[in-house]
């Protein structure tokens, strides 16, 4: 199956910073990926889709300005939180589709001081 | 707009007991995956079920997706404590997007 990569699995960081995510595509190339945070005990809730080379297409809720997100290559997106809050403390995930199944990364837990 | 109810929330079993989650969803899907994720881990995928009435089966676990494409379940027999986890279905309604829409996912626990 497809492999996932992600970086850094585990971050902490102080309010008020910026943390980047790396997700990349290690067996072939994404036009699309996804974008998921997971809070603890609860289900994964889709955040974005990544598009290779446009815009990213952000579910309701999820403020775009705060979540940028770069889709620049075929192998890599990044997530980047802004500002990053306690309350934005969470498992973020990604994922990209090999045929109509989706393969994910392993996961970057945040931790906001 | 879509969504994917996913029951139980919790299952504690003894070991050999047999397991099964239920999903249902508000739309009738294209297909519907099902995911393993053990804890502090990443969701891992099992299957994904794509015809009406589908009945799949991988060793102990037997996956099956409704006539009208709208509900599924999963079920363990004779559970193992390596079963523990919480297993997610995600529900895909098709087009050229690939969104899934996870259900809550149901936390299973084996006691040995």
């Amino acid at each position: 199956g497809a492999v996932v990569s992600q970086h850094p699995s585990r971050v902490i960081c102080k309010s008020g910073t910026s943390v980047k995510i790396e997700c990349r595509s290690l067996d072939f190339q994404a036009t699309t990926m996804f974008w998921y945070r997971q809070f603890p005990k609860q289900s994964l809730m889709l955040m974005a889709t990544s598009n290779e080379g446009s815009k990213a297409t952000y579910e309701q809720g999820v403020e775009k300005d705060k979540f940028l997100i770069n889709h620049a290559s075929l192998t890599l997106s990044t997530l980047t939180v802004t500002s990053a809050h306690p309350e934005d403390s969470s498992f973020y995930i990604c994922s990209q589709n090999w045929g109509d199944t989706q393969y994910f990364g392993p996961g970057t837990r945040l931790t906001v001081l | 707009g879509q969504q994917v109810m996913q029951i139980p929330q919790y299952q504690h079993v003894q070991e050999g007991e047999d397991f099964t989650t239920y999903c249902n969803s508000s739309t009738t899907l294209s297909n519907i995956q099902w995911y393993k994720q053990r804890p502090g881990g990443h969701p891992v995928f099992l299957i994904q079920l794509v015809k009406s009435g589908e009945v799949k089966k991988q060793k102990r676990l037997t996956f099956q997706f409704g006539e009208a494409k709208k509900n599924s379940s999963l079920h363990i027999t004779a559970t193992q404590t390596t079963d523990v986890g919480t297993y997610f279905c995600a529900g895909n309604s098709g087009g050229s997007n690939y969104k899934l829409t996870f259900g809550k996912g149901t936390l299973l626990t084996v006691n040995p």
